[in-house]
Parts: structure tokens; C-alpha cells; sequence
């Protein structure tokens, strides 16, 4: 099986920078993609890595190294609007498709 | 912007009951997945769904379950007799194609929370 971890919760100041490391253990690795979840909400899509290397989405940027089993979720010029769950989710190669989920990361930004 | 929908947006059931959870895919999306979160926990993989028929499922996806897509636009859920622990927000998402190389993220309807009493 899969084996997704991230910390459970962060918090950071209007403005700042905040990273959100995410390690996984999997097999038939096929992509890994960042959603953000508000409270009560659907999950939406922020970012995806596949190959190794940065990924720079305006504020939003996402890292991926494969050998290692990592990759972080930056966040930059923190808005109060950011305060979320930011989840990480890995794509299998298997025919269906699914996504599985690491258990999310909970950034509150304060003023 | 084109989304997925999802009926109701909250259900209450009582325990044994069947429910059906109802959900419209984006309209040019061949893949249809079923996903759960209880809450306080993670999301979770149920079920998905490939040219009228399940291409993969989870282990929470036993007997009491089964998809189907009656129409060329619903897609819908089943819970044949209703557990206590099935309650829950159901999330829809639909993808345009496989994903290999390419993104083809999946986009995640609103949700229907269900409760089951």
C-alpha cells in the first residue's frame, strides 16, 4: 500500500512564505498533486509534479524529487485567504487512476 | 467554468436504509471517481469508473456499494443498507483521460454529506 505523510498543521503570518513537505512511499509512481481544501469544501487542484524539479504556478510552487520520496508545497505572499487544508496526493499508474491521499496539512494564517 | 455537481448536498438516512448519491460529471470527462471523508480524516479512494464499467476499487468499496451510470451525464453511487460508519462527505470528481505523462487532474464536485442515524 501507499504510505502518505505531511504535518498535520502550520501557521504563518500574512505575507510570509510557508513550505509543506510531503513524503510518500508507493509503487507504479505516476504523478503527485497538491489540492486545497476549505472547511466543508471540495478539495481543488493546485499543482502537479512528475518528473523531478520545480513547478512555479504564481504564488503557488511545487517540488518533486522522486529518489527521495519528497516534495513540498510553497506558498508565497500569504493571504488570510490561504488558511486551508493543503493536501498531497499521489497518482498510481494502475488502469484506475486514483489519487491517495496523505492526511493534509492545515495552514492558519494570522494577520 | 465547467464543474462537477453534485445531489443532495446533504442526505440524513437512517441505519439499513439504501441511499443514492447522485453526480454530473464535467460533460467531455471519461473517468468518473467516487471518493469519501469522514470527518476529521483523510480523503479516500472508493471506486472508479471507465466506459461502463469500474476500472478499480478500494477495499471500502464491498457488496453495499455499486456505481452506475444510468445516462450519458449522471453518475451515481449507491449504498444498498446504510452503516453507521458510512457517514460521511462523498466527493464526485471526473478527469478528462488517464493520467500518463500528462496532468488530466481530477476535478472534485461539491460533495453530498451523509448521515446515517
Amino acid at each position: 500500500g501507499q504510505n502518505i505523510d505531511q504535518p498535520t498543521e502550520m501557521t504563518a503570518t500574512e505575507g510570509a512564505i510557508v513550505q509543506i513537505n510531503c513524503t510518500y512511499q508507493t509503487s507504479g509512481f505516476n504523478g503527485l498533486f497538491w489540492y486545497q481544501q476549505h472547511a466543508g469544501e471540495a478539495p481543488t487542484f493546485l499543482s502537479y509534479n512528475v518528473l523531478d524539479g520545480l513547478e512555479e504556478k504564481g504564488r503557488f510552487s511545487s517540488f518533486l524529487s522522486r529518489s527521495k520520496g519528497y516534495s513540498y508545497l510553497l506558498l508565497k505572499e500569504l493571504q488570510m485567504k490561504d488558511s486551508a487544508s493543503y493536501l498531497c496526493a499521489v497518482r498510481e499508474g494502475a488502469a484506475g487512476n486514483k489519487l491517495t491521499f496523505g492526511g493534509g496539512t492545515r495552514v492558519l494564517v494570522k494577520p | 467554468e465547467p464543474e462537477v455537481t453534485q445531489t443532495p448536498s446533504h442526505q440524513v438516512t437512517q441505519m439499513g436504509q439504501e441511499v443514492i448519491l447522485r453526480c454530473v460529471p464535467i460533460s467531455n470527462h471519461l473517468y468518473f471517481y467516487w471518493y469519501r471523508q469522514i470527518l476529521g480524516q483523510k480523503v479516500e479512494f472508493l471506486v472508479s469508473f471507465y466506459n461502463n464499467e469500474i476500472s478499480e476499487k478500494s477495499e471500502i468499496f464491498d457488496d453495499q456499494f455499486s456505481v452506475e451510470r444510468p445516462d450519458g451525464s449522471n453518475f451515481t453511487l449507491k449504498i444498498r443498507s446504510t452503516k453507521l460508519e458510512d457517514s460521511a462527505m462523498y466527493f464526485c470528481a471526473s478527469s478528462e483521460r488517464l493520467g500518463t505523462s500528462d496532468i488530466y487532474e481530477q476535478y472534485f464536485g461539491p460533495g453530498t454529506r451523509l448521515t446515517v442515524t
